[in-house]
């Protein structure tokens, strides 16, 4: 089946310093990625949709500036937390959805849990 | 109000009960329905989806859709504690993104 790569995992940043999450569909291409985030006991929040080639749709809230979205290939798309601030600490997960597949479903990666200190 | 609701939970369940996880909604045109299960500290895993109405079977769990009442349902049989974790709903159009509940805390005590 489909499967999503998430890296890292788990990150501890300092206040002010940038962080980079990297997603890769490992068995098919994704023209299109997801960002998520989510707290603890909370549902998914959608932050962002990832385009192949173009630039990302944020959700209403969402700063573009403060979580940058590049999807330079079919199989990778990174986030970027910039000038990260406590308030920042969270949970963000991505997902995608096979171009080429039938199914319409989304495969989610593992996580990545950051902690700014 | 939301697109999705889902039963809040938590829900707790002797081992061997069968569990019952719904979901309503309001848009019609959704067609992908799906069931996610999160483990804590985890990404969701895709337990099972089903295209429009109808009933799908895996193992000891079964998706039901009734396109009729907007209205989705997770039945967990047998069920066990390594099943405890938050379920969530999701669904979405053909072209569209996918809109999930709010999940519903599931544990299964021995």
């Amino acid at each position: 089946g489909a499967v999503v790569s998430q890296h890292p995992s788990w990150v501890i940043c300092k206040s002010g310093t940038s962080v980079k999450i990297e997603c890769r569909s490992l068995d098919f291409q994704a023209t299109t990625m997801f960002w998520y985030r989510q707290f603890p006991k909370q549902s998914l929040m959608l932050m962002a949709t990832s385009n192949e080639g173009s630039k990302a749709t944020y959700e209403q809230g969402v700063e573009k500036d403060k979580f940058l979205i590049n999807h330079a290939s079919l199989t990778l798309s990174t986030l970027t937390v910039t000038s990260a601030h406590p308030e920042d600490s969270s949970f963000y997960i991505c997902s995608a959805r096979d171009a080429l597949g039938g199914a319409n479903v989304l495969t989610f990666g593992a996580g990545s849990r950051l902690t700014v200190l | 109000q939301k697109e999705v609701e889902q039963d809040p939970g938590p829900l707790s369940v002797p081992e061997g009960a069968i569990v019952s996880l719904n979901c309503t909604y309001s848009n019609s045109a959704f067609q992908y329905f799906m069931w996610y299960r999160q483990y804590s500290r985890k990404g969701p895993e895709l337990l099972m989806y089903t295209y429009s109405s109808g009933n799908k079977e895996d193992g000891r769990f079964t998706a039901q859709v009734d396109k009729s009442s907007k209205y989705i349902s997770l039945f967990i049989r047998d069920s066990q504690p390594s099943d405890s974790a938050t379920y969530l709903c999701a669904m979405n159009t053909n072209a569209g993104k996918s809109t999930f509940g709010d999940g519903t805390t599931l544990t299964v005590k021995p």
